[in-house]
């Protein structure tokens, strides 16, 4: 059965610092892995999607990378800002389309 | 821009009554998904449509919740009787792609619908 960890929990971190969010998966057999972000009471919004025979992705100050066999993701923001303060999601297909999640990162960005 | 549209946004209802959930998913979207979010956990699927057809619902208590997308478009699911532990977000999110393809689909997620079992 596939488990997807998230750590840290929750993070605080001063504006402009760069960081790193992490994700860990079980099973390796997996079609994609998305990273999504979601506000206090909101849905979800996807940031980036990985598809299994890619090994990074990255979107304007965000970069997402994927180790399949070692089962790791890393979300990396670059030059963090008081906007980037949410909930951070990975999530997991590797069941044509059922998406196993973590339990998140609580990201705090202070001006 | 497109966006997956729920209804209503908070629903508030006393234990053993029913309740339901709207969902319309971007147009064209083939595939669209129920998750429940309890607070502070991810989602978790509850049922996976591909068209009008059910493709996955394992996860969904079928005592109680039942979930339909009748014309292959907006779906609805329906809690009866509302217990307190069903207490949750619900989400809806669509997806473009067909389920068994061996290739990921971005998900769209709506707001969701906030439920207080009372």
């Amino acid at each position: 059965k596939q488990e997807v960890t998230q750590i840290p929990a929750a993070l605080s971190v001063p504006e402009g610092e760069n960081l790193v969010l992490n994700c860990s998966f079980t099973d390796s057999a997996i079609y994609n892995l998305q990273w999504f972000r979601q506000d206090p009471g909101k849905g979800l919004t996807s940031l980036l999607l990985i598809q299994s025979s890619q090994r990074e992705q990255t979107s304007g100050r965000l970069n997402a990378s994927l180790d399949k066999s070692s089962g790791r993701s890393t979300l990396y923001i670059a030059a963090s800002q008081p906007g980037d303060s949410a909930t951070y999601l990975c999530a997991v297909d590797n069941q044509g389309g059922k998406l196993i999640f973590g339990q998140g990162t609580e990201l705090s960005v202070k001006p | 821009e497109a966006e997956v549209a729920q209804s209503p946004r908070y629903k508030i209802t006393e234990k053993s009554q029913a309740v339901a959930f709207w969902c319309d998913p971007i147009s064209g979207h083939a595939t669209l998904y129920w998750y429940r979010q309890i607070l502070g956990q991810g989602p978790e699927l509850l049922v996976q449509f591909q068209d009008e057809s059910v493709v996955d619902d394992s996860q969904l208590p079928k005592d109680r919740f039942s979930a339909e997308r009748l014309k292959g478009v907006d779906s609805t699911l329906k809690i009866q009787p509302a217990e307190l532990g069903d207490s949750a977000m619900y989400l809806c999110a669509s997806s473009p792609g067909s389920w068994g393809q061996g290739r990921g689909h971005i998900q769209y997620f709506g707001a969701g619908t906030r439920l207080s079992v009372l």
